[in-house]
């Protein structure tokens, strides 16, 4: 049974590009969760979705963040217009219900340039 | 908002000494934490859990407590190993699923 998958690992993106972050949760898992992390610091909650919906985004920004957990493929986290600021490694979870554990993929550190 | 925090944001051991990470959380609401360990440049791993209604449970190796009087969380690791090395979050379920980590405490282990 594969773990979560997070691609790519590595994003290298200029001021004012978008950044496609992709994560595959594990088989059987609905929910998935995306995190922020910066260099020594915790994990930021960013949003909780299930299949075709967001259950919570209280803590992604309002502008220029996205996210999608489609019926067919991965869930997708967007930053459109990134800024610096926005450079992190940001980690994907999937637990099969909310109430259970997550299980983390290697994440994807972004760098903005 | 509300979060959870860490005692010691740093600890050093001595390989084959027992370990402490404490956390204190701050919803008393929250039902369900986890510890988790993050070695360098990876993604979270899985320790051990703990829901409310309980106040001890054994791992391999390590033990979570729960206190709720006070809101404290702590993991103990016996015979620390090099390879426990690692950044310990705890995390706690709060009501309405949301699940919030701690700054996270590194542990050194000292050959």
């Amino acid at each position: 049974n594969a773990g979560v998958m997070q691609n790519p690992r590595h994003l290298v993106r200029r001021r004012g590009q978008e950044a496609r972050l992709r994560c595959s949760p594990m088989k059987g898992h609905s929910h998935v969760y995306w995190y922020r992390q910066l260099p020594e610091e915790g994990l930021k909650f960013m949003v909780y979705l299930q299949k075709e919906n967001i259950i919570d985004e209280s803590g992604m920004p309002k502008e220029r963040f996205s996210a999608e957990f489609p019926k067919e493929g991965p869930s997708i986290l967007r930053i459109q217009q990134v800024v610096r600021g926005d450079s992190a490694a940001y980690f994907c979870a999937s637990s099969p219900d909310p109430g259970y554990e997550q299980y983390f993929g290697p994440g994807t550190r972004l760098t903005v340039t | 908002g509300e979060s959870v925090g860490l005692h010691l944001p740093t600890l050093s051991v001595q390989e084959g000494d027992n370990s402490i990470i404490n956390c204190a959380y701050s919803n008393s609401a929250s039902d369900y934490f986890i510890w988790y360990k993050q070695e360098s440049g990876k993604g979270p791993q899985f320790i051990i859990d703990i829901r409310s209604n309980m106040d001890k449970r054994q791992g391999q190796r390590v033990t979570v407590l729960l206190n709720k009087t006070v809101k404290h969380l702590s993991l103990q690791i016996a015979a620390t190993q090099p390879g426990d090395s690692a950044v310990y979050f705890c995390a706690e379920k709060l009501p309405g699923n949301d699940m919030r980590f701690g700054a996270g405490t590194r542990l050194t282990v000292k050959p």
